[in-house]
């Protein structure tokens, strides 16, 4: 079955570049999607079908995937951004979630 | 106005079951699908099952197979999920999503709130 890795955490500086990684095998064969969650908030997906952003979401969150590894990058990083982060993909009809990725503004 | 709304949090004792309602307003409700996700205090999110609501098609993570039953009643366009012997380790923010109505699935683009379950005796 599908399971997606993602680095525990990441710290970045305000208006560099964050990037998290999503790793599963053959992972470039589905659509990934990525969502935000801040404390006490409900999940919010930045990115789906690999690389599209939905109304409202901010040009500098951008996706993509290949291989066996799906990437999420926000750009120009700013302390708004400081979330917990979510890779997902779904293995026939079952949905799996990557393990997280804590994203750190410093 | 779109949106999903969820019953209230809830105590339950081990052993016993709880179903959780999300009630779906601001869209056809038969045009889509309901999956329901986890989240243990302070860990991450875990996909528990999905159901179309357009033909009641249905599936559940491995681990939760025989202890979740996932339905709907599209006349009040609400999803329900109920899970059976309830287990200490059960206890965590469930939330219900809205996705596409079967394959290919797309990502969960409405949440709802979250309702919290905690299994104590």
């Amino acid at each position: 079955s599908l399971e997606l890795t993602q680095p525990p955490s990441v710290s970045v500086s305000p208006g560099q570049t964050a990037t998290i990684t999503c790793s599963g095998d053959k992972l470039g064969d589905t659509f990934v999607c990525w969502y935000q969650q801040k404390p006490g908030q409900s999940p919010v997906v930045v990115i789906y079908q690999d690389s599209k952003r939905p109304s409202g979401i901010p040009e500098r969150f951008s996706g993509s995937n290949s291989g066996n590894t799906a990437t999420l990058t926000i750009s120009g990083t700013q302390s708004v951004d400081e979330a917990d982060y979510y890779c997902q993909a779904w293995d026939t009809n079952t949905g799996v979630f990557g393990t997280g990725t804590k994203v750190t503004v410093l | 106005q779109l949106q999903l709304v969820q019953s209230g949090a809830e105590l339950k004792k081990p052993g016993a079951s709880v179903k959780v309602s999300c009630k779906a307003s601001g869209y056809t409700f038969t045009l889509y699908g309901i999956s329901w996700v986890r989240q243990a205090p302070g860990q991450g999110l875990e996909w528990m099952g999905w159901i179309s609501a357009s033909n009641g098609d249905t599936n559940s993570a491995q681990n939760l197979q025989g202890r979740v039953t996932l339905t709907t009643d599209t006349s009040t366009s609400t999803a329900y999920m109920e899970l059976r012997s309830l287990r200490s380790d059960d206890t965590a923010v469930y939330y219900c999503a809205r996705g596409s109505s079967g394959w290919p699935h797309d990502a969960f683009d409405v949440w709802g709130q979250g309702t919290f379950i905690t299994v104590s005796s």
